[in-house]
């Protein structure tokens, strides 16, 4: 079974300031990987995913994420924050099962970023 | 506007009301979810259906109870809450490609339904 883990629960940062979410994930077999952003009062949105080639990966917003499969990671950055870029982010695995049975979305339990003035 | 939407988006009911949330999409999908989000933990998906077929329950209680009538609409029947139920319940809907395998295929999310039980 796979897992995610993301390390900060609350992340703030000022401003037009650079910011990484860091997402850690296990899983003993190939992975595909999402970032999804929640602002307040809406559903989920995906921001990016990664699926193959490419390790770097560009999403809405100026976002980007660099799969890192050595260091089973999946760190979502931006440059520069803005206000409007307050909300949670949520990293989400899906993986192969064991027998080759299709296997759903594996949710991190997110990390609220807050962009101060 | 992600073309997924839940009614009612607030609920308050106590431990012997019978009531149901609605999700429908309008996207073409044929796949739809529903998950739970209680505050500071992951969300936990609860049931998966495929062409209106269930294909997943994570063991859910059953006190949940699940419709899907066609692959636009999306119930979920509530009955005999416990107030731990309390939290935002998301639909969510995707268009299954391939042999499935993978669930490479983006998810698309309501607003969600956010459930008090007194």
């Amino acid at each position: 079974a796979q897992s995610v883990t993301q390390l900060d629960s609350q992340v703030p940062v000022f401003e037009e300031a650079p910011v990484e979410l860091r997402c850690n994930y296990s899983s003993s077999v190939s992975v595909y990987l999402f970032w999804y952003v929640q602002y307040p009062n809406q559903g989920l949105q995906l921001l990016l995913k990664y699926l193959s080639g490419s390790t770097l990966v560009k999403g809405i917003n100026g976002f980007e994420a660099e799969f890192n499969k050595s260091q089973t990671s999946f760190h979502l950055r931006k440059p520069s924050v803005h206000i409007s870029d307050t909300a949670e982010y949520f990293c989400a695995v899906s993986a192969e099962g064991p027998s080759g049975s299709a296997r759903q979305l594996t949710f991190g339990s997110g990390t609220q970023l807050t962009v101060l003035p | 506007e992600t073309g997924v939407t839940q009614t009612p988006r607030h609920l308050v009911m106590g431990m012997t009301n019978k009531k149901s949330l609605k999700c429908e999409q309008h996207l073409g999908h044929n796949a739809m979810y529903w998950y739970k989000q209680s505050a500071k933990k992951p969300l936990e998906l609860m049931f998966v259906y495929n062409f209106k077929e269930q294909t997943e329950n994570n063991s859910v209680p059953s006190r949940f109870s699940p419709e899907c009538p066609n692959s636009s609409h999306l119930f979920l029947h509530l009955h005999t809450l416990q107030p731990e139920d309390s939290a935002l319940y998301l639909c969510a809907s995707t268009l299954r490609t391939g042999t499935g395998k993978f669930s490479t295929d983006t998810q698309y999310f309501g607003p969600g339904t956010r459930l008090t039980v007194l």
